[in-house]
């Protein structure tokens, strides 16, 4: 069964920390990984694209995937309530028409004031 | 910037109705899909469409739905006979290339809410 699996939570942390989502995944030919924020009645907004082993930057928010161990996870740093959202792991396999994405449950993350 | 639309954002019909599902994906962008999310649950891919052809299609997307692309920018989802578990928010997604090379990234439209009675 090819699944993207993430604690659905709620996360809650204070303004101005950290905050640590993560994701597996269970298909080994699995080829990109993004992470997508979702607001409550709203569609899925791109925050990071990661392709390759290691981490990726950009500005508060940092991807790292590790292959090996079909891990990724989103770090956000300085987090503001706005950053108040579910965030969605998805994953594109290259097998099939290699366009689909299958996205886990999401983490639902509250930054609290 | 350039964004995905639909139309509309809200539907509300009755159960053995037929429906149709507007979006008008990024103007430059070649691959197109439509996605469903039921309240409370994940966001489930149903079919991707290149070429004017669809490249894939989950279990979900059967016999009664279909897709075309009408026109040099509209694209469509046609729900033939809508049940009750149909009801959903259904997103239309585009890409500039395969989502699995650089530059595939997949952008969301705003949702149709469906509602099925």
């Amino acid at each position: 069964q090819k699944e993207v699996e993430q604690n659905s939570g709620p996360l809650s942390v204070p303004e101005g920390a950290i905050a640590s989502l993560n994701c597996t995944y269970s298909d080994r030919v699995s080829q990109s990984f993004f992470w997508y924020r979702q607001y409550s009645g709203k569609s899925p907004e791109l925050i990071m694209s990661i392709y390759s082993n290691g981490d990726k930057e950009d500005g508060r928010f940092t991807a790292q995937l590790n292959k090996a161990s079909q891990y990724v996870s989103l770090l956000i740093r300085d987090s503001q309530p706005s950053d108040s959202a579910t965030y969605l792991c998805a994953v594109n396999l290259l097998t099939g028409g290699g366009n689909k994405l299958t996205f886990g449950t999401g983490t639902q993350l509250k930054v609290e004031l | 910037e350039p964004e995905v639309t639909q139309t509309p954002s809200h539907q509300v019909t009755q159960m053995g109705q037929e429906v149709i599902l507007r979006c008008v994906p990024i103007s430059n962008h070649l691959y197109f899909y439509w996605y469903r999310q039921i309240l409370g649950q994940k966001v489930e891919f149903l079919v991707s469409f290149y070429n004017n052809e669809i490249s894939e299609k989950s279990e979900i997307f059967d016999d009664q739905f279909s897709v075309e692309r009408p026109d040099g920018s509209n694209f469509t989802l046609k729900i033939r006979s809508t049940k009750l578990e149909d009801s959903a928010m259904y997103f239309c997604a585009s890409s500039a290339k395969l989502t699995g090379l650089f530059e595939g990234t997949q952008y969301f439209g705003p949702g149709t809410r469906l509602l099925v009675l």
